[in-house]
């Protein structure tokens, strides 16, 4: 079965601290998908970045970076000099297979708050 | 262009009743999927339409019923109200296949149950 865990309820930061949200994953497909997304007060869900099982490589986005390592089932996200706009629930999710039919399974969020 | 947009925006409903929220899939976007957000946790999945069928379905009781008219757009239904039903209601269009392309989120409809 599908489970993305994220351990960390919320999370507390100064402006300009860096931070990194924790995400754990569970799947028995050797194709999926990772993908982060952030929930800001207004609600409506917003894409950051999505990984495929196939691609390990590690990037940076700006001020976002991303660490996915699949020995460990593990898909971290990083914000680099956080500011308060930053501040929302952010969310991993898990997509698995191929064609129509996919669906995201969402781990519980981190709120983060990013104090001026 | 405009992105996913549902209506309402909020919805107090007695226990026992109906509702019907609405959904318009983002432009060239062919799938919606529907997902349910109770306080404070993520969100879950519902079922999913594509060529007005519904292709995939979370676990969730028939009570819970939608459609996908030709223009894509899409339609959540909800018999019989429980108090559990209060939640976020979501709506996400994507393109279907190949690939697993990001899925772009409505601001959703907050669904009050008393």
């Amino acid at each position: 079965a599908q489970k993305v865990t994220q351990a960390q309820t919320e999370i507390s930061v100064v402006e300009k601290e860096d931070v990194t949200l924790d995400c754990v994953y569970e799947t028995r497909d050797t194709t999926y998908y990772l993908f982060w997304y952030k929930q800001p007060p207004s609600g409506e869900l917003v894409f950051l970045i999505r990984r495929n099982s196939f691609d390990e490589q590690n990037e940076i986005s700006g001020r976002y970076s991303w660490n996915f390592q699949k020995s460990t089932s593990s898909f971290n996200f990083t914000i680099t000099a956080s500011q308060v706009v930053d501040s929302a629930v952010y969310f991993c999710a898990l997509s698995e297979g191929w064609g129509y039919g996919q669906n995201f399974v969402f781990g519980p969020g981190t709120r983060l708050s990013v104090l001026p | 262009d405009a992105g996913v947009t549902q209506s309402p925006t909020h919805l107090i409903k007695t226990r026992g009743q109906q509702v019907t929220l609405r959904c318009s899939p983002k432009s060239g976007h062919d799938t919606v999927s529907w997902y349910q957000q109770a306080l404070g946790q993520g969100p879950q999945f519902i079922f999913q339409y594509y060529e007005e069928e519904e292709r995939q379905r979370g676990n969730f009781p028939d009570r819970f019923s939608g459609h996908q008219f030709p223009n894509y757009s899409s339609e959540l239904n909800v018999n019989a109200l429980l108090l559990g039903d209060s939640a976020l209601y979501l709506c996400a269009s994507s393109l279907t296949p190949p690939g697993h392309t990001e899925a772009f989120f409505g601001q959703g409809t907050r669904l009050t149950v008393v």
